[in-house]
């Protein structure tokens, strides 16, 4: 099974702040990585997918980058609906394994 | 729109079934996969297989075959997760997701683009 890793586990960050994401596979999965929001109680939403394509309706402050093994998500100014956590989920070989998560919460 | 509704809460004992819907709305049902994760308190996403709602063709992962059984019913758009023999571990949100996919000549990429809001299962004597 693909393993999927983030870091930072959690990070603090302020309104406005340009806020980076990694995540990395146990192999190449070529660009078959997306991205999700979760907020409390909610269900997870996607912003990414296929590393850097933005989904319908997501603001363009989120992008996505990378391929092989190393990827990004960044929030070029984090708002206050961002406070969030995100996952990363490969896509390229079954099972579908998602990252630990990262949590952004207010510094 | 499109939407999936999940059925509501459930609170089973030890050794009992529990049985989760996820009904389709505003799209072909038949056209796409249907997922289903799982969410342990506190914890991440787990990914626990899908199914192919054109042939009811099931796919588990690691770990959830067995106790745990994917159906359809596509003359009413439904998504069922049946889990047997409940644990206390069992107790989890259970969310359906859509499969959806980008064309991209030549790969196709898939994603979850749409999410029921969960089914909170919980098991306790």
């Amino acid at each position: 099974d693909i393993q999927m890793t983030q870091s930072p586990s959690s990070l603090s960050a302020s309104v406005g702040d340009r806020v980076t994401i990694t995540c990395r596979a146990s192999q190449s999965i070529s660009n078959y990585l997306n991205w999700y929001q979760q907020k409390p109680g909610k269900a997870p939403k996607l912003l990414i997918y296929a590393a850097s394509s933005l989904q319908s309706g997501v603001p363009s402050r989120f992008s996505g980058s990378g391929s092989g093994t190393d990827f990004t998500l960044t929030i070029s100014s984090l708002q206050p609906e961002d406070f969030a956590t995100y996952y990363c989920q490969q896509s390229y070989n079954a099972p579908f394994t998602f990252g630990p998560g990262t949590k952004v919460d207010v510094k | 729109q499109v939407q999936l509704v999940q059925s509501g809460s459930e609170l089973k004992k030890p050794g009992a079934s529990v049985k989760v819907s996820c009904k389709a709305s505003g799209y072909t049902f038949t056209n796409y996969v249907l997922n289903w994760v799982r969410q342990a308190p506190g914890q991440g996403l787990e990914w626990m297989g899908w199914i192919n709602t054109n042939t009811g063709n099931p796919t588990y992962a690691q770990g959830f075959a067995g106790r745990f059984v994917f159906s359809v019913d596509t003359s009413v758009s439904t998504a069922y997760l049946q889990i047997s023999s409940l644990k206390a571990e069992d107790t989890a949100v259970y969310y359906c997701a859509r499969e959806g996919i980008a064309a991209r000549d030549p790969e196709d990429y898939y994603y979850m683009d749409v999410w029921g809001k969960g089914t909170t299962v919980t098991v306790s004597s």
